[in-house]
Formats: C-alpha cells, sequence, structure tokens
C-alpha cells in the first residue's frame, strides 16, 4: 500500500459545528503532515507530526487541533470555524524521520474540500 | 529565509512541444529540491526529487537538474500530452522537514 488516504473527500459545515477530518497510511511513514491549500496558491503547512509527537505548528488558530492517535493515522478536528478557513485540506506522510525530516520526500493524500458556511 | 521562485502562467503549449518551467531557490545549505504535480481537484504527486549537486531526477519523461552554481532546478520534458496538463510546484525542504513551495505554475496542453 502506497498511498494516503483522506476522508471525507468533500465537506460543508457551518460555524457552530464540530467536524473532524481523518487521514491514513499505510507505509510505515513515523511523520505526518496537515497542509491547507487555498485556491491557486501553494500549500501553506499546518502541522508536523514526528513519531506521534506533534514538532512543528505554525501558528494555527485553536480552532483546528490535530491529532495523532497512532503512528499509521492522522486527524485534523474542527470547531467554530470562519468562512475563511474554507480551503483543500491535505495530508502527507514521509519515512522515518530520525535522519532528519529533511531528508525524506513527502507523499500527499487527495485531500478533503473544506467549505464553510 | 529560503525561497522558491518559478516561473508564472499559464503556460499554454500544443501537445507533443517541449515544456520548460524555470525554478530558482535561495537557501542556507544544499537542501534536496522537489518538483510536484498537481491534477485538477486532486491532491500533489512527488513528480521527481533531487538530494545534492548535479542530481538528475526523472520520472514521466520529465527532469529536472540540480544546478548549484545558478541555484536552479528547471523542469524539462521533450514531448507533452494533453494529459500533462496540470499546476506544476517547484519546492525545497529545510532542516525542519518544511517543504518551501514556489507560487505554482499552471500548464495547459491543447490537442
Amino acid at each position: 500500500d502506497t498511498e494516503v488516504t483522506q476522508t471525507p473527500k468533500h465537506l460543508v459545515m457551518g460555524m457552530t459545528n464540530k467536524k473532524s477530518l481523518k487521514c491514513e497510511q499505510h507505509m510505515g511513514h513515523r511523520a505526518m503532515y496537515w497542509y491547507k491549500q487555498k485556491a491557486k496558491k501553494p500549500p501553506e503547512l499546518m502541522f508536523v507530526y514526528s513519531y506521534e509527537k506533534l514538532s512543528i505548528n505554525e501558528s494555527v488558530p485553536s480552532r483546528f487541533s490535530p491529532e495523532c492517535p497512532n503512528s499509521s493515522l492522522l486527524n485534523l478536528h474542527l470547531h467554530a470555524l470562519q468562512p475563511e478557513d474554507s480551503a483543500l485540506y491535505l495530508c502527507a506522510s514521509s519515512q522515518d524521520p530520525s535522519g532528519g525530516l529533511s531528508y525524506n520526500e513527502q507523499f500527499f493524500g487527495p485531500g478533503t474540500r473544506l467549505t464553510v458556511l | 529565509g529560503n525561497s522558491v521562485t518559478q516561473m508564472e502562467g499559464p503556460v499554454t503549449l500544443s501537445e507533443e512541444a517541449f515544456l520548460t518551467i524555470n525554478c530558482t531557490y535561495t537557501a542556507t545549505g544544499y537542501p534536496s529540491l522537489f518538483w510536484y504535480v498537481q491534477y485538477p481537484g486532486e491532491g500533489l504527486q512527488l513528480l521527481l526529487k533531487a538530494t545534492k549537486a548535479d542530481d538528475k531526477g526523472s520520472n514521466k519523461g520529465f527532469e529536472a537538474t540540480y544546478r548549484k552554481e545558478t541555484t536552479s532546478f528547471h523542469l524539462e520534458k521533450g514531448s507533452v500530452q494533453v494529459s500533462d496538463s496540470a499546476v506544476y510546484f517547484c519546492a525545497l525542504i529545510d532542516s525542519w522537514g518544511k517543504l518551501q513551495f514556489g507560487a505554482g505554475t499552471q500548464v495547459v496542453v491543447t490537442p
């Protein structure tokens, strides 16, 4: 299995809702990432997990809450979002980070397209 | 800080034409370099990579060479197909594992 899967593909939520995005990989990768991509822009890093521990938080608002329950799963919990949070949310993974995350290419999932009304 | 600059699009080509997308970078040290491709409505796919100077990455007919002296990583393909229509991102990875992307170049190939 050489892919990263994400569910759901599409999500529409109101500003008072709570929802979660899920990401899964079975490549044995020990680093996982969340990115946000607005239309016609490159992805922006949100969070990095290395060995199931949060290693980078790019000053993301607290209405986004990541969780890494095990080495294969990554969740992004959403609460009280704003319309400007509407975007494509991409998950990625990379191999063993023990040698440094800079040595490992990242493999991306297909993304969840989120619309906040 | 690190940065990646790539040519603006859209780049419009006829099928079987030669494609070049320029990419230059600014970085401390010698980061690994990547080209990712994003087809409409999809996530990013790793197209090719190079980890040190003079490395040539290649995949699906695409090539790019890591040029330290010009800090460049230009993407080329000799004969494009309609199916190559996509957005192409040049990127480097820093010591924290953070990907720094260029702005992306949209490529449109017409029959």
